[in-house]
Order: structure tokens, then sequence, then C-alpha cells
């Protein structure tokens, strides 16, 4: 079965400092997506950055950047250099090859940036 | 702007009254998809569709109709609401594959009395 797992349910960080975000992963389709997704207390879900399971380099968007081990099958976020605005929740997911295109999701991380 | 647009945002709605909740995307993709958030329990997949006429049940599909009669729409049906459909709901599209990013409408908050 697929599942996704993010043990932190809250975190801070200064501003301007960096923050890791864990993930961890399983699954059994041999072919598949990671993806981190943003939700600010407004409600809407934001894509922020993807990483392919055959993609040989760390994934980056601007100031998020994705730590993929595929043999720890885990999929960290990194936000660098933090604003007040990446306050949100912050939520890991997987989409499989076999899974009919359905994202899995974790239970999210609460991030909060503090001035 | 490529985005999904859902309707209603807000619905505050009696138990046992027919609703709609309508989508649309104008990225042209086949893939679309319903999730609900729930406290606890986080997103869950309802329904998906992977093109015109083809749908399938997710994994909390009871209470709720779809169709998909154009590559665009996407509408979620509640014939008979009841109160444990009170949740936050999100319409998602993407183009078909593993390695595509889902994208979300901005969720409509249900509450049903």
């Amino acid at each position: 079965a697929q599942k996704i797992t993010q043990t932190q349910p809250g975190m801070f960080v200064q501003e301007k400092e960096a923050v890791t975000l864990d993930c961890t992963y399983d699954t059994s389709d041999p072919s598949y997506g990671l993806f981190w997704y943003k939700q600010p207390s407004s409600g809407e879900m934001i894509f922020l950055i993807y990483q392919g399971s055959y993609d040989q380099q760390n994934a980056t968007e601007g100031r998020y950047s994705l730590n993929f081990q595929k043999a720890r099958k885990s999929a960290n976020l990194v936000i660098s250099a933090s604003q007040l605005g990446d306050s949100a929740m912050y939520f890991c997911a997987m989409r499989g090859y076999n899974q009919g295109g359905k994202l899995i999701f974790g239970q999210g991380t609460e991030l909060s940036v503090k001035p | 702007e490529a985005q999904v647009t859902q309707n209603p945002r807000y619905l505050i709605t009696v138990t046992g009254k027919k609703l709609t909740v309508t989508c649309s995307q104008n990225m042209n993709h086949e893939y679309m998809s319903w999730y609900r958030q729930d406290p606890g329990l986080g997103l869950r997949q309802i329904y998906y569709s992977m093109n015109v006429e083809v749908t399938d049940k997710g994994d909390v599909p009871e209470g709720y109709k779809v169709s998909r009669k154009e590559k665009r729409n996407f509408p979620l049906i509640l014939e008979s609401p009841s109160p444990n459909q009170t949740s936050l709901y999100f319409c998602a599209s993407s183009v078909t594959g593993p390695n595509q990013p889902q994208h979300f409408g901005d969720g409509t908050r249900l509450s049903i009395l």
C-alpha cells in the first residue's frame, strides 16, 4: 500500500533561516512522483515542487529544494531564507503509476516563521 | 491565466437538499479529480476522471456523483447531502501520468446542517 509519513506536526523557524520539512514514503510502484504543496490559512492548495522517481538530480524551484534519497524513501522539502509568508501547512504527496492517478497525502506539517 | 475554478467557494445548506459544486479548468487537462479535506483525516480522493465520459471511484465515493461530459468541466453532485459531508472540497486537474503535478482549485467549504 502507498503511504506518506510526515512526522513533524508543527515547526518553528526564524525569518531568513533555512528549514527542512521531513517526508518519507512507501510504495510498490516502479514509477512515481513526489510533490510538495503549501496550504496557507486561506485554504487553497499551492503546488511548490516535484521530483520524479527516476530523476537523478534533486529538484529546485526558487527558494524550494527537494532532498530526494530514493534508497531511504525520503523526499524532504528545504526552504531557504524563510519569509513570514511561508507560514502555512505543508503537505508531501505521492502519485503512483498504478493508483488511478490519485495523490496520496501526508498529514502535513504546520510551519510558523518567526520575525 | 491557467487555473482551476470551483464554485461556490462557500455554501451552507440543509440535509437532503441537492447541490452541485462546479469545477472547470482551462489547461486542456485529461485528468480531473475531487478530494475532500477533513481534520485528522487529511485529503482523500472522492472521484476521478481520466478523460471525457471516463470516471471512477476514489477512496470515499459514497454519497457523491460526478459526470464528465466535456473535457473542461467536472461537477461534483451531492444528491441528498448529510452532515457528515460537511468538509473542504478541492477539485484538481493535471496531464495524465504519475510525474505530473495536480493543480488545485481554491476549495469549496460546504456546511450541511
